[in-house]
């Protein structure tokens, strides 16, 4: 089978930085994807990770240790209008990507 | 940037009926497009992969003639939710793969079954 495990949920304070974890386990594996949802909105491509190590873009970061099969977004001098829903998704074969239960960052004055 | 949309945002039937989605990138030509439910508070859910020109490939526990779909050119798949009920009810979303692999979201369509 396969299975991707994060955070149910984070909360910070704006200027801050945090991190949210993923661990997969799942055959196929091409890649970790990072994507936002804001309520009622379609999820947004944040950063892509084929290869180990760190991938920067603006505030946001993503790293991937594909021999430990863990990865993480980083983000950095939140703002409140980071406060959404974060997903980890697995790519694999075809394009087929397999989204973790999300991580619901709210990020507080 | 590309852009991929869904129509129609919202749709409301009865218990029953079958509704149709529609999933178009305005901008690109997608060989591949995908086709996710979303319940509340909960991850997206792969349901089919949908190429141009042949038969949609359905996940696992996913009932091909309860949701069919048809991708009959490079910028439009359809879904047509058949006899819906209340459990149907949630958010479906679209996406569609450029030829450079990168995949782009519709914006959801959100679907009531009363």
């Amino acid at each position: 089978g396969q299975s991707l495990e994060q955070p149910s949920e984070v909360t910070a304070v704006e200027g801050a930085i945090v991190q949210i974890n993923c661990t997969y386990q799942t055959s196929g594996f091409y890649g970790l994807s990072w994507y936002q949802q804001h309520d009622g909105g379609a999820p947004t491509f944040l950063s892509y990770n084929a290869l180990d190590g760190l991938e920067e873009t603006g505030r946001f970061s993503s790293f991937l240790s594909r021999s430990d099969s863990y990865g993480y977004l980083l983000l950095q001098e939140l703002q409140m209008k980071d406060s959404a829903s974060y997903f980890c998704a697995v790519r694999k074969g075809g394009g087929k990507l397999i989204f973790g239960q999300g991580t619901e960052l709210s990020v507080k004055p | 940037g590309a852009v991929v949309s869904q129509h129609p945002s919202w749709v409301i039937c009865k218990s029953g009926t079958s509704v149709k989605i529609e999933c178009r990138s305005l901008d690109f030509q997608a060989t591949t497009m995908f086709w996710y439910r979303q319940f509340p508070k909960q991850s997206l859910m792969l349901m089919a992969t949908s190429n141009e020109g042949s038969k949609a490939t359905y996940e696992q526990g996913v009932e091909k003639d309860k949701f069919l779909i048809n991708h009959a050119s490079l910028t439009l798949s359809t879904l047509t939710v058949t006899s819906a009920h209340p459990e149907d009810s949630s958010f479906y979303i679209c996406s569609a793969r450029d030829e450079a692999g990168t995949q782009y979201f519709g914006p959801g369509t959100r679907l009531t079954v009363l």
